[in-house]
């Protein structure tokens, strides 16, 4: 079975940075795309970033210069850096895996809880 | 990026209704649609993928339709569990864009 679970949300202050993590198992994080989206709260689904099994790595326009992406192999654990937060980034985080069928990419299958981060004075 | 819209932002129906949700991509995405459906204080529930194909373990009710820049999310008899926020999302490029929701309500 996969479980994707979140984790390092909270809430800080503008400026300030924290670490996103997903432990997974029942997959391997590094055989696969795995991707990070967030939903602020009452409002719909963000696609925030995404990388691949090569570890090329893709960032919304919103996030980018801000966020990192990585993962440790060794310990199956997805990763989102979030550095000069904004009360915007204010949201659930979800870490997702992007299925891959007949080689195409078909949307997220499997999905953390979430955890939320608030960023607020 | 490519824009996604989707209509209507939310409907009324009744149980065993036909429901149909339009998705229209802001530049020809083939078939890289993808339809998700969820509830109130739960992650996404992926129902569609590459427009046409049913996810593992969702009901046949649910179809998806399209290609282009149009695509169509049809539920053929609503049921109680249905009521919900379904979303679309293209996976053709990077930013891997979300519509902006379709609420389905009880009647």
């Amino acid at each position: 079975e996969v479980q994707l679970v979140e984790s390092g949300g909270g809430l800080v202050q503008p400026g300030w940075s924290l670490r996103l993590s997903c432990a997974a198992s029942g997959l391997t994080v590094s055989s696969n795309y795995m991707a990070w989206v967030r939903q602020a709260p009452g409002k719909g689904l963000e696609w925030v970033s995404v990388i691949y099994t090569s570890g090329s790595t893709f960032y919304a326009d919103s996030v980018k210069g801000r966020f990192s992406i990585s993962r440790d192999n060794s310990r199956n654990i997805l990763y989102l850096q979030m550095n000069s937060l904004r009360a915007e980034d204010t949201a659930v985080y979800y870490c997702a895996r992007e299925q891959v069928a007949r080689r195409l990419i078909a949307g997220f299958d499997f999905w953390g809880q979430g955890t939320m981060v608030t960023v607020s004075s | 990026d490519i824009q996604m819209t989707q209509s209507p932002s939310s409907l009324s129906a009744s149980v065993g209704d036909r429901v149909t949700i339009t998705c229209r991509a802001s530049q020809s995405i083939s078939s890289y649609l993808n339809w998700y459906q969820q509830k109130p204080g739960k992650a996404p529930n992926l129902l569609i993928y590459t427009a046409s194909n049913l996810q593992s373990g969702v009901p046949s009710r649910f179809s998806g339709s399209g290609s282009g820049t149009d695509f169509t999310l049809t539920i053929s008899s609503l049921q109680p569990e249905d009521f919900a926020v379904y979303y679309c999302q293209q996976t053709y490029s990077t930013p891997r864009t979300f519509g902006p929701g379709t609420k389905v309500e009880i009647k």
